[in-house]
């Protein structure tokens, strides 16, 4: 099993570009989100889902969509890029949104805007 | 709101221990601890639910004090390998799932010989 891939490992964007980060699980995994990570703030949720066809916000959803049209895909849109999304972004899977599961990481993908 | 913990940074000799400290001003129903080495991915450590046992693993252990509303991981003779950041994520009473962990901003970690 791979786990949790997420590609790419590093982007560098321009202001106002789009893009789209992917993530990946192979665990048959039901639940996944995006979290960011900036230096002293620790992991942020930005999305989630809790399966095919359904996704919620976290709590700094702004600038980001997401859809999930697979179990196993579940990619993050940035809309149009600012610095202030300059971030680590991970990207994490579990079996469940049960409180007795354990969630996996990916690489995370390093992102920076100028 | 995250949750805070303390300390923010600690320095320890290998075979020394060392608790860390994840405090809520909510009332929790359960806490997740993770390390992340520098440059990786967080990896899961350990859960405690509201009403659960206190839970280890080999010399890594934790507890939940609900009446405090903390949970507090302790390192027992530390290893080398001990060292990164370690994260608590909990889960307040009422969110409705667990999908919606709020992350402390971590506890730097370095194990010196």
């Amino acid at each position: 099993n791979a786990g949790v891939t997420q590609t790419p490992k590093f982007q560098v964007l321009k202001t106002g570009q789009s893009m789209t980060l992917q993530c990946a699980q192979d665990m048959n995994h039901e639940y996944m989100s995006w979290y960011r990570q900036d230096p002293g703030m620790g992991l942020r949720l930005i999305h989630y889902s809790v399966g095919a066809g359904i996704t919620d916000q976290g709590e700094v959803p702004n600038g980001y969509n997401v859809s999930r049209s697979t179990t196993e895909d579940f990619p993050l849109r940035l809309l149009s890029a600012a610095p202030s999304q300059t971030s680590v972004y991970f990207c994490a899977s579990s079996s469940s949104q049960g409180s007795t599961y354990e969630q996996y990481f990916g690489p995370g993908t390093r992102l920076t805007v100028t | 709101q995250q949750p805070v913990q303390s300390p923010q940074a600690v320095i320890l000799r290998e075979g020394e221990d060392a608790v860390i400290n994840c405090s809520s001003s909510k009332a929790l129903y359960s806490v997740h601890w993770y390390r992340q080495k520098h440059g990786e991915a967080p990896v899961f450590l350990m859960i405690l639910l509201k009403g659960g046992e206190q839970k280890g693993h080999e010399k890594i252990s934790a507890s939940f004090n609900e009446k405090k509303q903390q949970s507090s991981l302790y390192l027992t003779a530390s290893q080398l390998s001990y060292s990164g950041t370690y994260f608590c994520g909990t889960e307040w009473l009422g969110t409705g799932t667990a999908s919606k962990l709020t992350f402390g901003t971590g506890t730097r970690l370095q194990v010196t010989l």
